[in-house]
């Protein structure tokens, strides 16, 4: 089946600084990807749909300043935090477009704690 | 999208069927339903769609009423590597963008 990476699987960083974390599709070209946060104990959270050689559309509520999302080939999208802060801190995964229907592969998800 | 909802936990013994409902009452008529499951600090993992008739893959069985207003997930034989967060969601084909609600915590005992 189509795997999806991401790197780094958790992160620690001090607040204020910038951290990117990358999504690849590993065997398949996804033009669409997908960007959630999870806090604990809560379900996913859609933040952004990120096409291929156009700009990210960010869901209701999320700063597209802050969460720059680049998906600058068909197998590698983006996601810098931009002046981090402890609220910040969560799972961050990424999923690429399926050939079905509403069909979605995920990332392993990566773990970000601001300090 | 349309909105589901699902119990909030349901525990199944291993090596038995382990069936998990979904209500969706306001779906439209091109919504698919689709499962997702989650294992502990993992991304989701697809499970399994459905539009209007039962289907079956190798991981499970959905059973979609013929009002299209609820639909159950069958696990035939759980495991205890089973144990997750099922989430069924409701959403176009088109954009494929998948909302998750709160899902059903499973726990596969011995």
């Amino acid at each position: 089946g189509a795997v999806v990476s991401q790197h780094p699987s958790w992160v620690i960083c001090k607040s204020g600084t910038s951290v990117k974390i990358e999504c690849r599709s590993l065997d398949f070209q996804a033009t669409t990807m997908f960007w959630y946060r999870q806090f604990p104990k809560q379900s996913l959270m859609l933040m952004a749909t990120s096409n291929e050689g156009s700009k990210a559309t960010y869901e209701q509520g999320v700063e597209k300043d802050k969460f720059l999302i680049n998906h600058a080939s068909l197998t590698l999208s983006t996601l810098t935090v931009t002046s981090a802060h402890p609220e910040d801190s969560s799972f961050y995964i990424c999923s690429a477009r399926g050939l079905a229907p509403g069909e979605q592969y995920f990332g392993p998800g990566t773990r970000l704690t601001v300090t | 999208d349309a909105k589901t909802t699902q119990p909030t936990s349901m525990d199944c013994a291993e090596g038995r069927a382990a069936n998990l409902p979904c209500n969706h009452s306001t779906i439209s008529g091109n919504e698919y339903v689709y499962w997702y499951r989650q294992i502990h600090s993992q991304g989701p993992q697809y499970i399994i769609h459905g539009l209007k008739n039962n289907e079956t893959n190798e991981m499970a069985s959905l059973i979609i009423t013929e009002d299209r207003k609820s639909s159950t997930l069958i696990l035939p034989h759980a495991t205890l590597r089973d144990t997750a967060v099922y989430y069924c969601i409701v959403g176009k084909a088109a954009g494929n963008k998948l909302t998750f609600g709160g899902g059903t915590r499973v726990l596969v005992k011995p």
